[in-house]
């Protein structure tokens, strides 16, 4: 039973242009949500996140966007850049001490 | 800091054999988690820990698995029998009760499992 669903598995952008990455999840207690990227051979780091208590957080070229009522968020790069090619994780939880819930990952292809 | 320092890199083994994955925290992290990734269920959260106490362990697979942390800078992942669906990169990830208030962990570089 996924509680944290990213339902695009990859997601090809060309170079420049905006990159959207979506996730939703079921379980309403979640009120801390993260973005992770992973490259190829390393583990997964830290990118952005959200209070629940909030719809948009930026930070540089990169924007999460929350939407409570729909259970939804999505991530907003712009421009997107070469390095930017990696697999993005949608995360959860709900508390700032609980467990963090992982979706299964969206790979984003720049291409130039 | 060396970030969080997993070992084995990989591990190539055979069905019914014991593997023994390790684990060093970042020093001054209290928190501790083991997740496994595969390309059916992505990143699942296996089991972690909280001052070496376990805290939860709902997503430890069956009994065939189990953890420890006997002490601050150490935890181990332990796999016996092993079987091939167990194949994954294993990854283990730490962080202190600051950094946990905005979500971040900081994870190692994994280990890969093959299970023939």
């Amino acid at each position: 039973d996924q509680q944290v669903k990213q339902n695009s598995p990859s997601l090809s952008v060309q170079e420049g242009r905006i990159s959207i990455l979506n996730c939703d999840y079921t379980n309403s207690m979640f009120d801390y949500f993260l973005w992770y990227k992973k490259y190829p051979a390393e583990g997964p780091t830290f990118l952005i996140s959200i209070s629940s208590i909030k719809d948009k957080n930026e930070d540089g070229r990169f924007t999460v966007f929350l939407n409570k009522s729909a259970k939804h968020l999505s991530l907003h790069i712009v421009p997107s850049q070469p390095g930017d090619s990696a697999v993005y994780f949608c995360a959860a939880s709900a508390n700032s001490y609980d467990k963090i819930i992982f979706g299964k990952g969206t790979r984003l292809h720049i291409l130039p | 800091d060396a970030g969080v320092i997993q070992s084995p890199r990989h591990e190539v083994t055979e069905m019914g054999q014991e593997v023994t994955l390790r684990c060093k925290p970042i020093s001054g992290h209290d928190y501790l988690f083991w997740y496994r990734q595969t390309m059916m269920r992505g990143l699942e959260l296996l089991i972690y820990f909280n001052n070496n106490v376990p805290i939860d362990d709902s997503g430890m697979p069956e009994d065939r698995f189990s953890a420890k942390m006997p002490n601050a800078s150490f935890s181990t992942l332990k796999i016996q029998p092993s079987e091939p669906r167990d194949s994954a990169v294993y990854f283990c990830a730490s962080s202190s009760r600051e950094t946990l208030n905005t979500g971040e962990l900081f994870f190692g570089e994994g280990s890969r499992l093959t299970v023939l």
